[in-house]
This record gives C-alpha cells, structure tokens and sequence, in this order.
C-alpha cells in the first residue's frame, strides 16, 4: 500500500519557468512533510519541508504548498534552474508533534529535466 | 556533503551470502536510519536505532538486521542472499530520535547475482 503517491515520474520544465512537483498521501495521521532532491550517486538531500499546521512554506526558490483536505502537497520552483534538474522524493512522518515519529514514508520520486 | 559515510560504496555478489553494509552517522547524531530502494521504487524503512537501541522497526526481513556501536556507527547485515536483495542501500542520521530531517549518506549499492 503507497501511502506517499508520485504520480508523475517524470517532468520537464524549460530554464526560467516554474516546476511543480505533485505528491498524494492516503495517511491521515502524517503531520510532517518533507521533499527530498538526489543527484545521480548521490543520497537525498532534505529540501523544504512543512508541518500539518500551515499550508505553505517558502524558502527563496522553494516553495512547498500543503492541502490538507485533499491530502495533496505540491513543490514550487520559481525560476527553475539547470542545478535543478535531479529526483525530487516527497517524504512524510507521523507523530512528529509527538515527538514519537522517527520513520519517513517515501514516494518513488518525479525526476525533474530543466532544459536551456 | 552531508557528514553521514557509508561503505562500500558497491558490493557485488552471489545468492546465498552474507554482507554487512557500515554507516558513520553524522557527528553528534544519535539515530541512524536504513533505508533500501529498489529499481523504480521510492526508499522503504528498514529500522531505525537511537543512541544503540533499536527504535522503529520497518518492512525489514528477518534475513536482515541491524546493530549501532558505542561508538554510534551502524552496521546492516544481510544474509542468505537473493537476487531481489540487489538494491541501494540508504543510511540516515539525525540528532534525536524524531526522525525530523534526516541526513543521507550516498548509499551502498548492492548487486546480488
């Protein structure tokens, strides 16, 4: 059962424009979430992440928009980069308000292609 | 860089062995994570220690397991090998048990044949 869903696998945005990057989760517990971007070889590096108390959270490029409701996250990247071109994995946690959570349930990630 | 090392960095062999997979958390970091991803699939938990307790347990095999060290490095042992084993192989760190912003080593990647 995918409780964190990546329906597109791929996505290929021109230098300049904004990318966004989609992901669904089915768990109504999750209260934390995060993105994670890999390069080739490379493990994941956090990215942005936001808790079940907001609903946005910008930091300079990044931009990660949480819909509760429709159990529906979204990252923005304005303008999108070269640099930026990578895997970008959606992640969430349960109970982290807690401070009992400690896994990640990821999704299978959307490689992004920014070309010139 | 994120400060967590694994080692190897690939490892090839047969069905029906055994490896151990080693991890070095970052400094000050007292949780360790393993997480493994197959082809076109997103990283799946495996377990999870805290200051050499297990912690959290995942879809871990019980031809798997894990043990952190005094010295809080990680060592995941794989055993009794078979082909779908062939995977990456992730190690996590992060500073307490909350699972809040793990930091990835760059894998080990395993080919069993």
């Amino acid at each position: 059962d995918q409780q964190v869903k990546q329906n597109s696998p791929s996505l290929s945005v021109q230098e300049g424009r904004i990318s966004i990057l989609n992901c669904d989760y089915t768990n109504s517990m999750f209260d934390y979430f995060l993105w994670y971007k890999k390069y080739p070889a490379e493990g994941p590096t956090f990215l942005i992440s936001i808790s079940s108390i907001k609903d946005k959270n910008e930091d300079g490029r990044f931009t990660v928009f949480l819909n509760k409701s429709a159990k529906h996250l979204s990252l923005h990247i304005v303008p999108s980069q070269p640099g930026d071109s990578a895997v970008y994995f959606c992640a969430a946690s349960a109970d982290v308000s807690t401070g009992t959570a400690s896994k990640l349930t990821f999704g299978t990630g959307t490689r992004l292609q920014v070309t010139l | 860089d994120s400060g967590v090392t694994q080692t190897p960095k690939h490892l090839i062999t047969a069905t029906g062995q055994r490896v151990t997979l080693r991890c070095s958390p970052r400094s000050g970091d007292l949780s360790v994570y393993w997480y493994q991803q197959s082809l076109d699939q997103g990283l799946q938990f495996l377990i999870q220690y805290y200051n050499g307790e297990e912690r959290a347990k995942g879809n871990i095999l019980e031809r798997f397991s894990a043990q952190q060290f005094p010295d809080l490095h990680s060592e995941l042992n794989l055993s009794s090998l078979e082909l779908g084993d062939s995977a990456l192989y992730f190690c996590a760190s992060s500073v307490d048990s909350s699972g809040y912003e793990q930091y990835f080593g760059p894998g080990t990647r395993l080919t069993v044949t």
